[in-house]
C-alpha cells in the first residue's frame, strides 16, 4: 500500500508569514493528490486536488506542487481563518490515504 | 446545489448493530463513486470504504475490511455503513463524501456533515 507521509504535524506562524507544509508519497502516484483543510470543530474541506489545482471558492493565497512523489502545500500570506489541520491525500488507487495532518497555529 | 445529508447521532452499547445513512441530492447519484471517513476523537481522517452506486462495485480499506458493511440504494440515492456488532473502539465521527469525477481516482469533493458515533456500556 501507499503511505502518506506528512510534515511537519504542527506548526505556529504569524499572519501575513507564508508557511509550507510537505506531503511525501512512498510510490509514484502521479499527480492524484489532495489537499483538504479542517477548520476546529468543523468538516474537512477540499482546497486543492490534482497536486495544484484549487478547488471552487478557494482563495488564490492557496496554492499547490509536485516534485516526483513530493508535493507542497503554501500559504501564502497566513491568515486568522486559517487556522486548522490540513491533510493530504493520495486518490490514485485504493487504498485511498490520507496523511497523518498538520496542524496550523497563529503565533 | 449538490449535497450529503447524514443521519443523525447515535448513542449504542458494545455489540449491538447500527446503520448510519448518507442521502445524496442535487447529482446524479449513480455515476459518482461515494465513501466514508473515519475522524476517531483528536485523531486524522482515515479512509473506511467506497461504493460506486451505479453497480454496488465496493472497495474497502483493509482495516475496516470485515468489520463494517457499506452499501447503497439508488432508488431513493442514500449511502449506508453499517456494524454488526459495535466496539466502544468504533466511537468517531463517520463523514459520507462524494468523489469528484465518474471514476474512483477522484478527490472528495463534497463531503456531509458527520455522523457521530458513540459506544459505550
Amino acid at each position: 500500500d501507499i503511505q502518506m507521509t506528512q510534515s511537519p504535524s504542527s506548526l505556529s506562524a504569524s499572519v501575513g508569514d507564508r508557511v509550507t507544509i510537505t506531503c511525501r508519497a512512498s510510490q509514484a502516484i502521479k499527480n492524484y493528490l489532495a489537499w483538504y483543510q479542517q477548520k476546529p470543530g468543523k468538516v474537512p474541506k477540499l482546497l486543492i486536488y490534482a497536486a495544484s489545482t484549487l478547488h471552487s471558492g478557494v482563495p488564490s493565497r492557496f496554492s499547490g506542487s509536485e516534485s516526483g512523489t513530493d508535493f507542497t502545500l503554501t500559504i501564502n500570506s497566513l491568515q486568522p481563518e486559517d487556522v486548522g489541520t490540513y491533510y493530504c491525500q493520495n486518490y490514485n488507487n485504493v487504498p485511498l490515504a490520507f496523511g497523518q495532518g498538520t496542524k496550523v497555529e497563529i503565533k | 446545489e449538490v449535497q450529503l445529508v447524514q443521519s443523525g447521532a447515535e448513542v449504542k452499547k458494545p455489540g449491538e448493530s447500527l446503520k448510519i445513512s448518507c442521502k445524496g441530492s442535487g447529482y446524479s447519484f449513480t455515476t459518482y463513486w461515494i465513501g466514508w471517513v473515519r475522524q476517531m476523537p483528536g485523531r486524522g481522517l482515515e479512509w473506511v470504504a467506497i461504493i460506486y452506486p451505479g453497480d454496488s462495485d465496493t472497495r474497502y480499506s483493509l482495516p475496516f475490511q470485515g468489520q463494517v458493511t457499506i452499501s447503497a440504494d439508488k432508488s431513493i440515492t442514500t449511502a449506508y455503513l453499517q456494524w454488526s456488532s459495535l466496539k466502544a473502539s468504533d466511537t468517531a465521527m463517520y463523514y459520507c463524501v462524494k468523489v469528484d469525477y465518474g471514476a474512483i481516482s477522484g478527490a472528495f469533493d463534497v463531503w456531509g456533515q458527520g455522523t457521530m458515533v458513540i459506544v459505550s456500556s
